[in-house]
């Protein structure tokens, strides 16, 4: 069965601080993708990696990069989190050509920023 | 660019009626589309994606039907059940998936 994980439900952290969120797929997807969701505006893609160490921006990556050493392991960095960035975030991941394929998607992580 | 939209934004219905979804999207040129739900607080759970080529897709009580030309996408639900009840997302697929921002169902016992 597909399965997309992510290291924590929920997460607090204060201003300044350097945040990690941790996704792994054990389906040997070649794609994976970090989205943020909220309220009245969706899902809004960050960034995704098509290969291992590989990264392409979305259309939020201010704030943001991404690390992508094992093909399983897709890691989300806040650099130095804000209050903005309080915020739903969605891990997925697909195979084969980015558009073409079903995407699967971790549990979420909730992230608040004090 | 592509702009997907979800039209109603909620939606009220008592348990064992049929319904419809929709999702409109601008551009026509799409790979594929998927229908995704989620529960509060969750992830999303795909349900169905259709590919271009393809009118519609079916599993169990839902079916999913494509209209490329005419920019729309219904998701059908027969017989709902309260366990129905959650946001229902679609996504159209092209270089990258675009969001709509879900109808959220509520069926009623």
């Amino acid at each position: 069965d597909v399965k997309v994980t992510q290291s924590s439900r929920y997460l607090v952290k204060r201003t300044g601080e350097k945040v990690f969120l941790e996704c792994v797929q054990d389906m040997d997807h070649e794609n994976m993708f970090w989205y943020r969701q909220d309220p009245g505006l969706g899902l809004r893609l960050i960034y995704f990696s098509y290969d291992v160490k590989m990264k392409e921006k979305g259309d939020i990556p201010e704030g943001y990069s991404v690390s992508r050493e094992k093909k399983e392991r897709f890691s989300l960095i806040l650099e130095s989190a804000s209050t903005n960035q309080t915020s739903m975030y969605l891990c997925a991941s697909t195979t084969g050509t980015v558009s073409y394929n079903e995407q699967f998607f971790g549990p979420g992580t909730r992230l608040t920023v004090l | 660019k592509q702009e997907v939209t979800q039209i109603p934004a909620a939606l009220s219905v008592p348990e064992g009626e049929n319904l419809v979804l929709n999702c409109s999207f601008t551009d026509s040129a799409i790979y594929n589309l998927q229908w995704f739900r989620q529960d509060p607080g969750k992830g999303l759970t795909s349900l169905l994606l259709i590919q271009s080529s393809q009118r519609e897709q079916t599993s169990g009580r839902l079916n999913a039907s494509l209209d490329k030309s005419s920019g729309r996408s219904t998701l059908y639900i027969a017989a709902s059940q309260p366990g129905d009840s959650a946001t229902y997302l679609c996504a159209s697929g092209t270089y990258k998936y675009i969001f709509g921002t879900g109808t959220r169902l509520k069926v009623l016992a």
